[in-house]
């Protein structure tokens, strides 16, 4: 069953600015993973942050991970136009599967 | 660096027919996996493939679904008899062993059924 839930759905932004994207879910992880998909595109694997970890970064990406209240943030800074795309968090069911939520669009505006 | 390769990058076809999506997984990876997103929709699993069989599969994959590991390089997705409700973009995705969670995507297949 599917458990990852984003929000917000779609989130505009200039330039410069800053990105919060929020997921949640349901059941224990021990990991959780953020990957962006591009329009018409396929997904590509950003960053995994592990049950046992709060925070990560990788480049202008942070991640964090609460595993009390079972939700995750991925904030993206200084935003740029070629980081418009949708964002989805996704939670490993087992060794065989993930499981993604909705996903949030972000659109940057030059 | 290597990637998923999946072909062709968009299907059209009628309904009730047969269409083969093909995949060539990342050379070095052992497991491999098949989604889809219909428009709109969160991506959903539908089967996982290890050692020349099934891992697991979803409810999404019934009979009208079959996946096949046919050489060494490429790994397809049968669907027999195709519906409407089929229409959406498959994608493939491989991992080896070491990378335990973290899966290499492909591009995707766009079905669409007529």
């Amino acid at each position: 069953s599917q458990q990852g839930e984003e929000d917000p759905q779609a989130l505009s932004i200039q330039e410069g600015e800053n990105a919060t994207m929020n997921c949640s879910y349901k059941t224990s992880i021990n990991n959780l993973q953020w990957y962006r998909q591009n329009s018409g595109r396929g997904l590509v694997h950003l960053i995994l942050i592990r049950s046992n970890e709060r925070e990560k970064h990788s480049g202008r990406l942070r991640v964090t991970l609460d595993t009390s209240k079972k939700s995750s943030s991925l904030l993206i800074t200084a935003s740029r136009a070629a980081d418009t795309a949708s964002y989805f968090c996704a939670t490993p069911l087992n060794d065989y599967k993930l499981s993604f939520g909705a996903g949030t669009t972000v659109t940057v505006r030059a | 660096e290597p990637e998923v390769t999946q072909t062709p990058s968009h299907q059209v076809t009628q309904m009730g027919q047969e269409v083969i999506l093909r995949c060539v997984p990342i050379s070095n990876h052992l497991y491999f996996y098949w989604y889809r997103q219909i428009l709109g929709q969160k991506v959903e699993f539908l089967v996982s493939f290890y050692n020349n069989e099934i891992s697991e599969k979803s409810e999404i994959f019934d009979d009208q679904f079959s996946v096949e590991r046919p050489d060494g390089s490429n790994f397809t997705l049968k669907i027999r008899s195709t519906k409407l409700e089929d229409s959406a973009m498959y994608f493939c995705a491989s991992r080896d062993r070491a990378s335990k969670n973290i899966q290499y995507f492909g591009a995707g297949t766009r079905l669409s059924v007529l």
